[in-house]
């Protein structure tokens, strides 16, 4: 059974840029969400998908967007980057009726300079 | 809103026990859990516990369950320096798909 993965590891990008970063959840796993963890805190909801749905959101703005694949793989899109969205970004998957065990990649790393 | 409190900070000697305590605000909260996470890494899933138990064992864990007070804790028997992280106490609200965590206590095992 293979884990939760994430792409880039690491990534620099400058104010005002847009950003994707990708998750491929765990074998069978067809729920996806999405965490910002800022240095020294908890992770923060951003999103859910299901079924290629959003299926409950966060307090993040609009800009924050995202989408998942017919493989159950997401993709978390972020416009015009402002300093503080700098944070691990965390993906977590877990399976529909068992969404109670969510599963965390490693995360990408995003720095806005 | 939903609200997670933890302590920051924890030092035990190895072979001791460790015990890591949460407070959570959520009253309709259906699961709570502990993660972990190792520098520059992801969360590990450690444990959780459905709200209608008050004590959940696995191997070195124990998890209690205080309801009535909100109050969660982590307790790891014969602590090892592998031990020394960041936990997590997270909990999930009724009728929610997200995760609230607390802001994670250090634990430091010493030899």
């Amino acid at each position: 059974e293979t884990g939760v993965t994430q792409s880039p590891t690491h990534l620099i990008k400058t104010r005002g840029q847009q950003v994707t970063l990708r998750c491929s959840s765990q074998s069978g796993h067809n729920t996806v969400s999405w965490y910002q963890q800022a240095l020294g805190q908890g992770p923060q909801f951003i999103f859910q998908y299901y079924r290629e749905e959003e299926n409950g959101r966060g307090n993040f703005p609009p800009r924050f967007s995202g989408l998942q694949f017919p493989n159950y793989s997401s993709e978390l899109n972020v416009n015009a980057l402002e300093l503080d969205d700098s944070a691990l970004y965390l993906c977590a998957s877990s399976l529909q009726g068992r969404s109670y065990e969510q599963y965390f990649g490693p995360g990408t790393r995003l720095t806005v300079t | 809103g939903e609200d997670v409190e933890q302590s920051l900070f924890l030092s035990v000697r190895e072979g001791d026990s460790s015990v890591i305590n949460c407070t959570y605000t959520d009253s309709s909260s259906t699961y709570l859990y502990w993660y972990k996470q190792e520098p520059g890494a992801g969360l590990q899933l450690l444990t959780y516990i459905f709200s209608n138990m008050d004590m959940k064992q696995d191997q070195r864990l124990t998890v209690l369950l205080n309801k009535k007070d909100k109050h969660l804790s982590l307790r790891i028997a014969d602590t090892q320096t592998g031990d020394s992280a960041i936990y997590f106490c997270a909990e999930r609200g009724g009728g929610g798909n997200k995760l609230t965590f607390g802001t994670g206590t250090q634990l430091k095992v010493e030899l």
